[in-house]
């Protein structure tokens, strides 16, 4: 069964960097575009970054542009966040996505259980 | 950048009742449309995609409709397990938005 697995999340100050890791199973990762998706405490689900199959592809919401990074390792079937320069409002529950579609444009059918970021002094 | 905006923000009904929420795209996205449903400290579901396509497992009671930019929910007769909050997300073009979320509360 397809299964991912966050890890990396934690509480850290501003202006700092943190890590995230999404480690697939159950399916051939290296087929799927994958997804970042985040969720502040109390709010609703945003969008913040795709990479495609092969990393070729990557796409960034604006608010995390120019700070985060989306990578992926199709060896270790393991998705990656890389958050810089950190701000109180990145604050979420961060969830990784599997692209329901193999090509083309596509919802996410399969998500993680999430890893909660902090940033705060 | 498309703005996704669903109504009513909290919607209270009964179980057996009809309901419909809204989603409207400030501009066409066609039919790449998906609605999600999350319960508290869950990970969201996906529920119907391509604006009318049921995904596989999800009960014959949901379905969706519309195309361009006004699109529905529904949800044919209300059981228990479906209150929750509903989230419809647009996959046209880069980001790919979501509304802010519709919370169905028991009435």
């Amino acid at each position: 069964q397809v299964q991912l697995v966050e890890s990396g999340g934690g509480v850290v100050q501003p202006g700092r960097s943190l890590r995230l890791s999404c480690a697939a199973s159950g399916f051939t990762f290296s087929n799927y575009a994958m997804y970042w998706v985040r969720q502040a405490p109390g709010k609703g689900l945003e969008w913040v970054a795709i990479i495609s199959y092969d990393g070729s592809h990557k796409s960034y919401a604006d608010s995390v542009k120019g700070r985060f990074t989306i990578s992926r390792d199709n060896s270790k079937t393991t998705l990656y966040l890389q958050m810089n320069s950190l701000r109180p409002e990145d604050t979420a529950m961060y969830y990784c996505a599997r692209s329901r579609h193999v090509v083309g444009a596509s919802p996410f059918d399969y998500w993680g259980q999430g890893t909660l970021v902090t940033v705060s002094s | 950048d498309i703005h996704m905006t669903q109504s009513p923000s909290t919607l209270s009904a009964s179980v057996g009742d009809r309901v419909t929420i809204t989603c409207r795209a400030s501009q066409s996205i066609n039919s790449w449309l998906a609605w999600y449903q999350q319960k508290p400290g869950k990970a969201p579901k996906l529920l119907i995609y391509m604006a009318s396509s049921l995904e596989s497992g999800v009960p014959s009671r949901f379905s969706g409709s519309g195309s361009g930019t006004e699109f529905t929910l529904t949800i044919s007769s209300l059981q228990p397990d479906d209150f929750a909050t509903y989230y419809c997300q647009h996959y046209n073009t880069y980001p790919y938005s979501f509304g802010q979320g519709t919370k169905l509360e028991i009435k």
